[in-house]
């Protein structure tokens, strides 16, 4: 069965300063792999994603992540930060010879603070 | 611009009623889903239907019914059955893998308080 481990639940973080999000997950077969991001009482919205190919992906908001498959790793990277990267971030795993992926797999979160 | 409505934002609810959230898109995605987040518990995924008329339940589906009559709508009711309803709802909507696969599109949410 897949799944999928958020490192960290919370990562706070001076403005500027790089930060990395980190995720791993578990599975016997081929992936997806997503990023999302949560703003307070807001729904989820895609910051990047791997299916195939280069695996680094860049994504909205200057946010990049590298798909590692010998860790089974997929670390949400961005080099400076800001106030309003204040968020929580979600990492997310399909299996990709499913249909429609079949269900996404949610890790629990990592809550990203950036203090002044 | 296509997207998810989930309505209304907030809703209250006196124990021992049920009430009927709110799940239209426009995106003429296949697949619709609702999960159920609480604070430090992550998503936690209620139902989900791939095609009209036919839907499965989730991890938590207890206490919760769902239909899916139309391809656009996916409305979720939350029953007196189910014993902590207080939590913010997701909706979310998906097309088939392939290139252009992107995971889920989600709604912006309802914040339900039993009162």
């Amino acid at each position: 069965a897949q799944s999928v481990t958020q490192l960290d639940s919370q990562v706070p973080v001076f403005e500027e300063a790089p930060v990395e999000l980190r995720c791993n997950y578990s599975s016997s077969v081929s992936v997806y792999l997503f990023w999302y991001v949560q703003y307070p009482n807001q729904g989820l919205q895609l910051l990047l994603k791997y299916l195939s190919g280069s695996t680094l992906v860049k994504g909205i908001n200057g946010f990049e992540a590298e798909f590692n498959k010998s860790q089974t790793s997929f670390h949400l990277r961005k080099p400076s930060v800001h106030i309003s990267d204040t968020a929580e971030y979600f990492c997310a795993v399909s299996e990709s010879h499913l249909p429609q992926g079949g269900k996404l797999i949610f890790g629990q979160g990592t809550e990203l603070s950036v203090k002044p | 611009d296509g997207g998810i409505t989930q309505s209304p934002k907030y809703l209250f609810r006196k124990e021992g009623q049920n009430v009927t959230l709110s799940c239209e898109q426009n995106l003429n995605h296949d697949a619709m889903y609702w999960y159920r987040q609480d604070p430090g518990q992550g998503l936690r995924l209620i139902y989900y239907s791939q095609i009209v008329n036919d839907f499965q339940k989730g991890d938590i589906a207890e206490g919760y019914s769902v239909s899916r009559e139309k391809k656009e709508s996916f409305p979720l009711t939350v029953t007196s059955a189910q014993k902590n309803p207080t939590a913010f709802y997701l909706c979310a909507s998906s097309i088939p893998t392939g290139t252009a696969y992107g995971g889920y599109t989600f709604g912006s949410g309802t914040r339900l308080t039993v009162v």
